[in-house]
């Protein structure tokens, strides 16, 4: 089976920290993504990875950013968390050859900045 | 950043009723997929359709590829107090990373 590893599941930080929330997948994919997901908005993609070192913003990429040092791990980071950024946060990988695209999640992570 | 049209937006069913929804998009896709998240949880993978006109069944769960390949319908059958949780679609255009999301359909059932 498939497994994406969020490191947390819960976390509360104050405002002005900085934050890291690490992804873990065993699937050998190359693609590796950052969402959040709020009420009523859907998932927004914030980041995204095609290979190791590679990098590329997605729909909201303000206030982030990411790092993939390894091909299983993905990392986003919060420069200065701020309450806006408290949300659940989803990681998620994926294959880049079709058809075998479909993404797999991790659990997620609620922030919850004070 | 586009997102799909997904509807209905919430659904409030009884138990035994079957359910369907569906997922609309202006652009041509070449994989969609369906998910099922539940409260608290990352989305889970139920069913991905790679061909237009496939249908595909998971259980109590079947889902069509439209001919159009601009859409996709996810039907459940006999919904059960274990299927309320948010559903998602996905499309994949291919040639590219990333997928598209629907905006998620809620599921409450009743007793």
């Amino acid at each position: 089976d498939v497994k994406v590893t969020q490191s947390s599941r819960y976390l509360v930080k104050r405002t002005g920290e900085k934050v890291f929330l690490e992804c873990v997948q065993d699937m050998d994919h190359e693609n590796m993504f950052w969402y959040r997901q709020d009420p009523g908005l859907g998932l927004r993609l914030i980041y995204f990875s095609y290979d190791v070192k590679m990098k590329e913003k997605g729909d909201i990429p303000e206030g982030y950013s990411v790092s993939r040092e390894k091909k299983e791990r993905f990392s986003l980071i919060l420069e200065s968390a701020s309450t806006n950024q408290t949300s659940m946060y989803l990681c998620a990988s994926s294959f880049v050859a079709e058809p075998n695209t479909e993404a797999f999640f991790g659990q997620g992570t609620r922030l919850t900045v004070v | 950043g586009q997102q799909l049209n997904q509807s209905p937006q919430s659904m409030f069913i009884q138990e035994g009723e079957d359910v369907s929804m569906n997922c609309t998009s202006s652009s041509i896709f070449n994989t969609w997929l369906w998910y099922k998240q539940d409260p608290g949880e990352g989305p889970v993978l139920l069913i991905a359709l790679y061909k237009a006109g496939e249908l595909t069944s998971n259980g109590r769960l079947t889902a069509q590829f439209g001919i159009t390949r601009k859409d996709s319908f996810l039907n459940i059958s006999a919904s059960i107090p274990s299927d309320v949780g948010i559903y998602f679609c996905a499309g994949h255009t291919g040639g590219g990373n990333k997928l598209t999301f629907g905006t998620g359909t809620q599921l409450k059932v009743e007793l």
